[in-house]
């Protein structure tokens, strides 16, 4: 099955900075990655994503990066708030089963003011 | 308005005694999903299914079963549950595999 690995686990910055999270994949033929975003005590919801005929896609202060040959992707926030503080998910699904969603363990994001 | 609704939001039960964790949708979405999160371990996939009478196994089926009698619908049955069954569960719908997902606002079970 599908190995999605997340790093840093956990992630401090200071207001206004940028934060990444990184994410690798095992099966190559994974082409859809999307990240979601879980505040305390809430559901997890979906922020962006990316299919794999697609190298970057942006959304505001939020882009999304896509390495198909090395098989990694990355989430970027830029001039973080307070706000964006929370627990981010990458997830990749398998290009060939359908349905099979894998997530990796999270990354708790911290932004100090 | 759209939502993803499961019931109940909250469960203490005790080993063996079998219970049910309802899901429902209001999209007319095809494919929903159940999983359970544990700290440090993310979210896991249960079960999911893609259609009416399709469903499959995810990640950690063992313990569980669902069915897929109506769209809308899409229980979660623990038939015997067990300490290690203790987790959130969320339920999550979407249009279509590789669409956005919609989850639920989750399921905190305890079995003693």
């Amino acid at each position: 099955g599908e190995n999605v690995e997340q790093h840093p686990s956990t992630l401090s910055v200071q207001e206004g900075d940028s934060a990444v999270i990184k994410c690798t994949y095992s099966d190559s033929a994974s082409n859809y990655f999307p990240w979601y975003k879980q505040e305390l005590g809430k559901r997890p919801q979906l922020i962006i994503d990316i299919r794999s005929n697609v190298g970057e896609k942006k959304d505001q202060r939020i882009a999304v990066t896509l390495n198909k040959t090395a098989k990694h992707f990355s989430l970027h926030i830029t001039e973080t708030q307070p706000e964006d503080s929370a627990v981010y998910f990458c997830a990749a699904k398998l290009g060939s089963t359908l349905g099979r969603l894998y997530f990796g363990r999270g990354t708790q994001l911290t932004v100090w003011p | 308005e759209a939502q993803v609704t499961q019931n109940p939001r909250y469960l203490i039960t005790v080993t063996g005694k079998k219970l049910t964790v309802t899901c429902s949708q209001n999209m007319n979405h095809e494919y929903m999903s159940w999983y359970r999160q544990d700290p440090g371990l993310g979210l896991r996939q249960i079960y999911y299914s893609m259609n009416v009478e399709v469903t499959d196994k995810g990640d950690v089926p063992e313990g569980y079963k669902v069915s897929r009698k109506e769209k809308r619908n899409f229980p979660l049955i623990l038939e015997s549950p067990s300490p290690n069954q203790t987790s959130l569960y969320f339920c999550a719908s979407s249009r279509a595999d590789r669409e956005t997902q919609y989850f639920g606002p989750g399921t905190r079970l305890l079995v003693l």
